[in-house]
C-alpha cells in the first residue's frame, strides 16, 4: 500500500524557536495533502491544506502565519511553527490523498518547553 | 458545518465480547470512513462506506452506513486484545470529496484477555 513518511517522528523545542515538519508521500504523487493537529485525548483537527505549488487553505482559527506550509513538489510538504509556545505542543499528522484514496502519516511529537 | 458524533468514547470489554460503536450526524455525508489508531501513530484506514445501507465485513468487523447516509456504525464480534485502540470514523467536511476530514471524537477500546 502507499506510505506516507514524517520526520521527524518526535521533536524537542525550546519556546520561542521554530520547528520545520516533512512529511513525504513515499511511491505515489500526492495531488494533496493535509496537515491535522491531535492534542492528548482528542479526535484529529484538519489544520489546513496544501497543493503542490499554491498557497495553502487555512482552516477557520488556524493561524498561517504561525503554521507555514510549504508544498514543494508532489511528494513533499512541510509545516513549519513558527516562534513555538507550549500550546502549540500537540500531536501533528499530515495526509496525502490521491483521487481515489487519503494515506496518513505516523506523526510528529511536538513538545515545546 | 458537519459534525460526527461518536459513541461510546471509552469502551472497557473483556476478550470474546461483542461491542458497537455508532457515529452519528445531522448531515449527510457522500461516504464515511473508519479509522483505527494506536498511541503514537497515524490512523490506518479500515474501511469507507459510500452507498446508503451498505455493509462492509473485515473478519470481525462489521460495518454499516446508514440508508439516509447520515450515521455508521461498527460492530466488532468476539472482540481480542489485539483489537485494542483509537477507533475514528470520519467524512468530508464539506460533505463531498473534497479529502478535508472532519473526524468523529473517537471511541478507546479496552479488551482484557
Amino acid at each position: 500500500g502507499a506510505v506516507v513518511s514524517q520526520h521527524p517522528s518526535w521533536v524537542i523545542c525550546k519556546s520561542g524557536t521554530s520547528v520545520k515538519i516533512e512529511c513525504r508521500s513515499l511511491d505515489f504523487q500526492a495531488t494533496t495533502m493535509f496537515w491535522y493537529r491531535q492534542f492528548p485525548k482528542q479526535s484529529l483537527m484538519l489544520m489546513a491544506t496544501s497543493n503542490e505549488g499554491s498557497k495553502a487553505t487555512y482552516e477557520q482559527g488556524v493561524e498561517k502565519d504561525k503554521f507555514l506550509i510549504n508544498h514543494a513538489s508532489l511528494t513533499l510538504s512541510t509545516l513549519t511553527v513558527t516562534s513555538a509556545h507550549p500550546e502549540d505542543s500537540s500531536f501533528y499528522i499530515c495526509s496525502a490523498s490521491t483521487v481515489y484514496e487519503q494515506y496518513f502519516g505516523p506523526g510528529t511529537r511536538l513538545t515545546v518547553t | 458545518t458537519q459534525l460526527l458524533e461518536q459513541s461510546p468514547q471509552f469502551l472497557s470489554i473483556q476478550e470474546g465480547e461483542n461491542l458497537t460503536v455508532y457515529c452519528n450526524s445531522s448531515s449527510v455525508f457522500s461516504s464515511l470512513q473508519w479509522y483505527r489508531q494506536e498511541p503514537g501513530e497515524g490512523p490506518v484506514l479500515l474501511v469507507t462506506v459510500v452507498t446508503g445501507g451498505e455493509v462492509k465485513k473485515l473478519k470481525r468487523l462489521t460495518f454499516q452506513f446508514g440508508d439516509a447516509r447520515k450515521d455508521s456504525s461498527l460492530h466488532i464480534t468476539a472482540a481480542q486484545p489485539g483489537d485494542t485502540g483509537l477507533y475514528l470514523c470520519a467524512g468530508d467536511k464539506q460533505g463531498g470529496n473534497t479529502g478535508k476530514l472532519i473526524f468523529g471524537q473517537g471511541t478507546t477500546l479496552q479488551v482484557k484477555p
